[in-house]
């Protein structure tokens, strides 16, 4: 059980670039999403999803695209990276019944993005 | 909007000792939950401990307890006999009990623990 896995650990894009940051999760969890973290910021939701093939925005959604087309994998895409975007990502994931209890979020390891 | 407060940037604690660190949070939310996170140098976000809102009784997890002040909308964590590793950034968030559930964070304590 490898609970919630990030790939890569760490990249470096120029201005304009895009990528996918990889996002799984092996326990079969209905809920997933990315945060980022900046200095002094804490943690900001980007985009969250409820199960495959839902998805919706978070606080700071703009610049990024998610899909969710399986309940294990949840990509997050930079479509055109700007230095804004310079940040440390997480990945999370958590059982999820609606109308149900919240339960406890697991994170990924993370993944550390400069944008030159 | 719900927003979650940690007024302390950082803090120190000798080892052995008991510090608290603080979190203030505002809802109009009565089903909620809360949570403390721990950040180690390594960046992984671990679970410290977590406060459903409807139990009076306040989360204890082995040297952590919160102290759930709900009508004053605060929830502290208490690190007894403080060890080196518990050194981190450690954040409060917050989540609300309906069928979204999306996480709010507080801005992080950095916790120095002195030899």
């Amino acid at each position: 059980n490898a609970g919630v896995t990030q790939t890569p650990k760490f990249q470096v894009l120029k201005t304009g670039q895009s990528m996918t940051l990889q996002c799984a999760q092996d326990m079969n969890h209905e809920y997933m999403s990315w945060y980022r973290q900046d200095p002094g910021m804490g943690l900001r939701l980007i985009h969250y999803s409820v199960g495959a093939g839902i998805t919706d925005q978070g606080e700071v959604p703009n610049g990024y695209n998610v899909s969710r087309s399986t309940t294990e994998d949840f990509p997050l895409r930079l479509l055109s990276a700007a230095p804004s975007q310079t940040s440390v990502y997480f990945c999370a994931s958590s059982a999820f019944e609606r109308g149900g209890p919240a339960d406890t979020q697991y994170f990924g390891p993370g993944t550390r993005l400069t944008v030159l | 909007a719900q927003t979650v407060t940690q007024s302390q940037p950082e803090m120190s604690v000798q080892e052995a000792e008991t510090v608290t660190l603080s979190c203030t949070y505002d809802t109009s939310e009565s089903d909620y939950y809360l949570f403390w996170y721990k950040q180690p140098p390594s960046r992984q976000m671990i679970l410290v401990i977590r406060q459903e809102a409807y139990k009076q009784q306040n989360a204890t997890e082995n040297r952590f307890s919160v102290n759930f002040q709900k009508a004053a909308k605060s929830f502290s964590l208490k690190i007894s006999d403080s060890q080196l590793g518990d050194a981190a950034m450690y954040f409060c968030a917050y989540r609300y009990g309906g069928s979204q559930g999306n996480l709010i964070f507080g801005k992080g304590t950095k916790l120095s623990v002195k030899p």
